[in-house]
């Protein structure tokens, strides 16, 4: 079936870095979304991606969806202490239904 | 603007036990519904999702079930709760027809004892 592998399964790093992390897939996708949970929290919708190559923007934070269609980015400038949390990255293929296949998730740790 | 509802929040029940989440959306209609469990392990787990009243698909076989009584009701359901049962479970849904972008509730978490 299919897998996304998401790394790094977790950062620490100081306030106002710069934070990058990444999904691969055994599969195409038609659609790549990034999620933020926080500790006892149901999963924010962040942004959503839907062609290859496309580069889209919230905030201090940016997400592309790689070319091959496989794989995903998201970047976030400046960090935060409130950017603490668990980032998930989500896709979804054209012959699933509508299902969503998710990554293990990267905790960010913000040192102030 | 949508609402997603999950209740209760959180949950301890013995083995054996019967149990009973609830979901629901306000604010749209004919939605597409679903089920998730998240373990400690931090991934998220597809257990059932629902296109329709009535409409139920299983991803994994498991002690628990679902159904959709009502539009935009979601409930999931076990007669007999095993300890493995325990976690956060989650529910979301989506725009029927454009299944793209799903979104959830705010959990709820279940420890079996």
């Amino acid at each position: 079936g299919q897998q996304l592998n998401q790394s790094p399964q977790s950062m620490f790093i100081q306030e106002g870095e710069d934070v990058s992390m990444n999904c691969t897939s055994s599969s195409i996708f038609n659609t790549w979304l990034w999620y933020k949970q926080e500790p006892g929290e149901g999963p924010v919708l962040l942004i959503a991606l839907y062609k290859a190559g496309e580069l889209t923007s919230n905030g201090r934070l940016t997400a592309q969806f790689g070319i091959t269609r496989k794989d995903s980015f998201l970047n976030i400038s400046a960090s935060i202490p409130s950017d603490v949390g668990i980032y998930f990255c989500a896709g979804q293929a054209n012959n699933q239904g509508g299902k969503l296949i998710f990554g293990q998730g990267t905790e960010l740790s913000v040192k102030p | 603007s949508q609402t997603i509802h999950q209740w209760p929040a959180t949950l301890v029940q013995p083995v054996g036990s019967p149990l009973s989440l609830e979901c629901t959306v306000e604010g749209t209609s004919n939605p597409n519904l679903y089920w998730y469990r998240q373990a400690a392990g931090r991934g998220l787990q597809l257990l059932f999702y629902s296109v329709g009243i009535g409409q139920i698909s299983s991803e994994v076989p498991q002690n628990l079930s679902a159904s959709r009584p009502q539009d935009r009701q979601f409930i999931l359901s076990s007669k007999k709760l095993l300890l493995s049962d325990s976690g956060f479970y989650l529910c979301a849904w989506s725009v029927l027809g454009q299944p793209r972008e799903q979104y959830f509730g705010p959990g709820t978490r279940l420890t079996v004892t």
